[in-house]
């Protein structure tokens, strides 16, 4: 058990709201990645952390920040919610603190957008 | 561009009989290697990794998984399936050994007949 939470587990909200979602971490790992879980596609990474205020881009980031102001925690922002953005959101961290970063998922947030 | 294939989106095998899970990647450098497992409503579990070595890895609850440069393959294998391996398998390529962005599979749903 890697000491991953997420929070809210369940989310609903309507088209146009902003959203947050949490993960935190119990340890000082300092790489965090926030991925979503679509059918056909896999899991894609949306942003990724290598440090407090060190954050860069994944595959699919449009319509998502994120921020890291304390080591354990990592959020990631839906600006404004859009239908395309319902999915099942998971976030990892890396234990490792040099390559190979293998990654240890959290139980992940469900968030439908009406 | 970097990919990674599962060609089998559903396989059933009945309980007891052999599994090989399929996985092709698409990357130009020497990559890292990874197998997961989800079951349903469930984050993902690290099953077995590939670095550098031995090209044949062991992994939890009995899983092994064989590199093969020459093919660009990384294939799953269980000599023995339980009911309990009923689940989603994914494949992944981490595309930068400097901050562990991960590329998936698109998974292999597992059914296990009794």
């Amino acid at each position: 058990d890697a000491g991953i939470t997420q929070s809210p587990r369940h989310k609903v909200t309507e088209t146009g709201t902003p959203v947050t979602l949490r993960c935190h971490q119990t340890e000082n790992h300092r790489y965090m990645y926030w991925y979503r879980q679509d059918p056909g596609h896999g899991l894609r990474l949306i942003h990724y952390s290598y440090g407090v205020k060190d954050t860069d881009k994944g595959e699919v980031s449009d319509g998502y920040s994120v921020s890291r102001s304390k080591t354990e925690d990592f959020l990631l922002t839906l600006e404004s919610a859009t239908s395309s953005q319902t999915s099942v959101y998971f976030c990892a961290i890396s234990t490792r603190t040099d390559p190979p970063y293998e990654q240890y998922f959290g139980p992940g947030t469900r968030l439908t957008v009406t | 561009a970097q990919s990674v294939t599962q060609p089998d989106i559903h396989i059933t095998v009945s309980e007891g009989a052999s599994l090989e899970l399929r996985c092709n990647y698409s990357y130009g450098a020497t990559p890292y290697l990874f197998w997961y497992v989800q079951s349903p409503g469930q984050g993902l579990q690290l099953l077995l990794k590939y670095f550098s070595g031995d090209t044949l890895v062991q992994g939890i609850k009995g899983f092994e998984a064989e590199f093969k440069r020459s093919q660009s393959s990384f294939n799953l294998r269980k000599p023995s399936v339980h009911w309990s391996d009923a689940a989603e398998y994914f494949c992944a390529v981490d595309i930068s050994s400097n901050t562990g962005k991960l590329i998936f599979g698109q998974g292999t749903t597992l059914q296990v007949k009794p």
